[in-house]
């Protein structure tokens, strides 16, 4: 394990459920991410927490609402989704300090159906 | 803002053979490119990367290169092994965000 856990693996929902993802770091990491995985497209920035302050918000619809109480812990609040919101939310973690503050660290992510 | 290229979208290579992975990108305020790599559900994991004061780097079987000029580099593979299929992203450090290419599928056959 990478020391960066993800829950749940997996999650079904329906489109008027609301729902939570969870992310903890083990690593001393101050800063978390979202990324949403779909098919056949990059890795997509969703948003990021540096020292548990939200520094990027990269146009995410307000469906998707993500909470960082501390800097050890990432939601990501899910209500009303779509059908094409389906894809592996993956959370990561890095350093952001010293030489190598670029270098992330993902958990194994979790895959969402919207039904 | 930054945007970052990846091919092939696939590559089929027999074992023992080499693979190479080419990536552009378009901000030459980028500095930094790592590769990631990412077996049928698992989690991506760093493998390699390069700095861009940095031409070239390797790791045993893997080296990445880097032409700052052409805002171009590669991963290269050799002497491929069946634990070398997964889908390998390329990415590209800027303004504080990795902007990563849209994947290659390498499937190595015995």
């Amino acid at each position: 394990e990478t020391g960066v856990t993800q829950t749940p693996r997996h999650l079904v929902m329906g489109m008027t459920n609301k729902k939570s993802l969870k992310c903890e770091q083990h690593l001393g990491h101050n800063a978390m991410y979202w990324y949403k995985q779909s098919a056949k497209k990059p890795l997509e920035l969703m948003f990021v927490y540096n020292f548990k302050e939200q520094t990027e918000n990269n146009s995410v619809p307000s469906r998707f609402s993500p909470e960082c109480p501390n800097s050890s812990h990432l939601f990501l609040h899910l209500h009303t989704l779509q059908p094409e919101d389906s894809a592996l939310y993956l959370c990561a973690s890095s350093l952001r300090e010293g030489r190598d503050n670029e270098k992330l660290f993902f958990g194994s992510g979790t895959q969402l159906s919207v039904l | 803002g930054e945007n970052v290229e990846q091919h092939p979208s696939t590559l089929s290579v027999q074992e023992g053979d080499s693979a190479v992975i080419k990536c552009t990108y378009s901000d030459s305020a980028s500095n930094y490119f790592p590769w990631y790599k990412q077996e049928l559900g698992k989690r991506p994991q760093l493998i390699i990367d390069i700095r861009s004061n940095v031409g070239e780097k390797k790791d045993q079987r893997i080296a990445v290169t880097l032409n700052k000029t052409a805002k171009h580099f590669s991963l290269h593979i050799t002497e491929t092994q069946p634990e070398d299929s997964a889908v390998y992203f390329c990415a590209a450090h800027n303004t504080d965000k990795l902007i990563f290419g849209t994947g290659t599928r390498l499937q190595v056959f015995p």
